[in-house]
């Protein structure tokens, strides 16, 4: 079964509009990432967090973690045409320090 | 730098038939893996390599096999494809140090069984 799931699993807003996606995931994790998929192509790597970090910002990405509630999201602000992508949480588990298991993924639609 | 690459791109096989996919990657990583992605189903593990010399199975290994050939190409063969291995392949690397999560992934390769 998957570790992560997201929500929504799908989402539509305007450009210049904020997009939040929620990743949850079931067990304890050393850090939590997303990733940015375009589509047929690969995925790229946005940002990482780690499980005693509580916030953390990239550019016009921020990223929340809540380890209490086994929980992540994603905030794209002043969303942009080219955002339109799928995105997906990962987590690396406690003790597999080499896997990544990934949840469903979110897809954005950001239109004109 | 090249990053990941993985050939073939495309690929129709018949039931029964065996392909090996291609996986290569100039970064000088030492772990490598290879998922599979399904509609609605997200990425999941087949197998990895956390080292040159070693592999060990991920989520779903069945049906496939895999060779870290050196530090650079790690490849997954299917010995006799099943339709329901039709996916979407994807290679990733990893540079295995302390500090360094990040996977870099490839094009992927599109495979369609009949």
């Amino acid at each position: 079964s998957q570790q992560g799931e997201e929500d929504p699993q799908a989402l539509s807003i305007q450009e210049g509009e904020n997009a939040t996606m929620n990743c949850s995931y079931k067990t304890s994790i050393n850090n939590l990432q997303w990733y940015r998929q375009n589509s047929g192509r690969g995925l790229v790597h946005l940002i990482l967090i780690r499980s005693n970090e509580r916030e953390k910002h990239s550019g016009r990405l921020r990223v929340t973690l809540d380890t209490s509630k086994k929980s992540s999201s994603l905030l794209i602000t002043a969303s942009r045409a080219a955002d339109t992508a799928s995105y997906f949480c990962a987590t690396q588990i406690t003790g597999t320090a080499s896997k990544l298991t990934f949840g469903t993924g979110t897809r954005l639609q950001v239109t004109l | 730098n090249a990053g990941v690459t993985q050939t073939p791109k495309f690929q129709v096989l018949k039931t029964g038939q065996s392909m090996t996919l291609q996986c290569a990657q100039d970064m000088n990583h030492n772990s490598m893996y290879w998922y599979r992605q399904d509609p609605g189903m997200g990425l999941r593990l087949i197998y990895y390599s956390a080292s040159e010399g070693t592999t060990d199975k991920g989520e779903v290994p069945n049906g496939y096999n895999v060779s870290r050939l050196n530090k650079r190409e790690f490849s997954l063969r299917l010995e006799s494809a099943a339709p329901s291995q039709t996916s979407v392949y994807f290679c990733a690397s990893r540079e295995a140090r302390l500090g360094y999560n990040e996977q870099f992934f490839g094009p992927g390769t599109r495979l369609t069984v009949l």
